[in-house]
């Protein structure tokens, strides 16, 4: 079946330095989407990705979406410690069905003041 | 527009017993998915509801039930608790199915199997 690998695991790093998670798919992705969930709370929807080659920017955040359709990344530019929380990735595979949301494990950002 | 509603928000049961936990989604979603999320595990899949039918289903035993309302309120069902349980379950709501669009988020049911 479909895996969507996400590394790291987890980052620990200096506000102000940049910080950047990947997300692999075994599979190509129809689309993929990102997710932040902060220390007890909920996902809540970053943004979408579709095309092939697309990055998208919100402030300090930098999504792509690799040109196989089968990667994306996210990067964050000088990190603040409201960016802490965990980011995952949910891919949606390429095929006729629409087929169930395969979230990568995440990654754990923890921001030092 | 009210978001998406999980009760309860935390229970407390033993092992063997059942637990039903329920989710309303945003008005006019009709695709209700559910998560389990364990630290260190991510967001595990459970099933997806589409206008009231089972779209697609997660790898996990036959203890874990679930069914959608004409409403398109959702209730899921874990028979015979096991320790392994214990997990926060999300539940998530869109107006297609799959993710075809964003996925609006509960705030979780915390179970706790002792």
């Amino acid at each position: 079946g479909q895996q969507v690998m996400q590394i790291p695991q987890y980052q620990h790093v200096q506000e102000g330095e940049d910080f950047t998670t990947y997300c692999n798919s075994s599979t190509t992705l129809s689309n993929i989407q990102w997710y932040k969930q902060r220390p007890g709370g909920h996902p809540v929807f970053l943004i979408q990705l579709v095309k092939s080659g697309e990055v998208k920017k919100q402030k300090r955040l930098t999504f792509q979406f690799g040109e196989a359709k089968k990667n994306s990344s996210l990067h964050i530019t000088a990190t603040q410690t409201t960016d802490v929380g965990t980011y995952f990735c949910a891919g949606r595979p390429y095929n006729t069905n629409a087929g169930k949301s395969t979230f990568g494990d995440g990654t754990t950002l923890t921001v030092k003041p | 527009k009210a978001g998406v509603t999980q009760t309860p928000r935390y229970l407390i049961k033993t092992r063997g017993q059942q637990v039903t936990l329920s989710c309303s989604p945003i008005s006019g979603h009709r695709s209700v998915s559910w998560y389990q999320q364990t630290p260190g595990q991510g967001l595990q899949f459970l099933f997806e509801y589409f206008s009231e039918t089972q779209r697609n289903k997660g790898n996990f035993p036959g203890r874990f039930s679930g069914r959608q309302f004409s409403n398109s309120r959702s209730e899921m069902n874990v028979s015979t608790l096991e320790l392994g349980d214990s997990a926060l379950y999300l539940c998530a709501s869109s107006p297609g199915q799959g993710l075809t669009g964003e996925l609006f988020f509960g705030e979780g049911s915390r179970l706790t199997v002792l």
